[in-house]
């Protein structure tokens, strides 16, 4: 009875390399959320997904940044030519109902460094 | 707009003492409004919720009550214990122009640290 599993747990890169961030949802779970929290400024809505659509992404920055949620495997958020200020711990959430009484269910989050 | 306010951290208080911790929320439509309790090294989990104006939310002794008529949801507990201490984080369904409600809008946190 898995919940929201997220890796890597840790990813370590250098500027300008790219990095990769897995989620895959609560089994029946068509839902998910993605939130970066950085120190001192709490949790920050970025992208909400289903299944083959971006729903919400008027969280993510215009550039770099990209999210997908296939029909098949996981959801990715990717993000191209990493800079310093891109390190933070990333969430995923998932949910089974579209908001309002929903409750996310979080993953234990990927945690960033960019050297 | 979809926004959280919540009191600042760390909030440092001793085992047995009562909590109050603070959150107000923007009224755009009529959110759910939820706390959530993040422990070192591990994602958010939900700890209680509230759908609608008069709901209490309660859990392991925490409670909040949906205030409309001050647009609040603050937690309380009577007695805090070391465990307690973890970071809590107010939140409230986004609302959107087009109807519906997706998502959550989060408060920036509030450290709690309990000392025995």
């Amino acid at each position: 009875n898995a919940g929201v599993m997220q890796n890597p747990r840790h990813l370590v890169r250098r500027r300008g390399q790219e990095a990769r961030l897995r989620c895959s949802p609560v089994k029946g779970h068509s839902h998910v959320y993605w939130y970066r929290q950085l120190p001192e400024e709490g949790l920050k809505f970025m992208v909400y997904l289903q299944k083959e659509n971006i729903i919400d992404e008027s969280g993510m920055p215009k550039e770099r940044f990209s999210a997908e949620f296939p029909k098949e495997g996981p959801s990715i958020l990717r993000i191209q030519q990493v800079v310093r200020g891109d390190s933070a711990a990333y969430f995923c959430a998932s949910s089974v109902l579209a908001g309002n009484t929903g409750e996310l269910f979080f993953g234990e989050g990927s945690r960033l460094t960019v050297l | 707009g979809n926004s959280v306010t919540q009191m600042e951290g760390p909030v440092t208080l001793s085992e047995e003492a009562f909590l109050t911790i603070n959150c107000t929320y923007t009224a755009t439509g009529y959110p759910s409004l939820f706390w959530y309790v993040q422990y070192p090294g591990e994602g958010l989990q939900l700890l209680l919720k509230a759908t609608k104006a008069d709901d209490k939310g309660s859990n392991k002794g925490f409670e909040a009550t949906y205030r409309k008529e001050t647009t609040s949801f603050h937690l309380e507990k009577g007695s805090v214990q070391v465990s307690d201490s973890a970071v809590y984080f107010c939140a409230r369904t986004m609302m959107y122009s087009g109807g519906g409600a997706d998502g959550l809008t989060f408060g920036k946190g509030t450290h709690l640290i309990i000392q025995p």
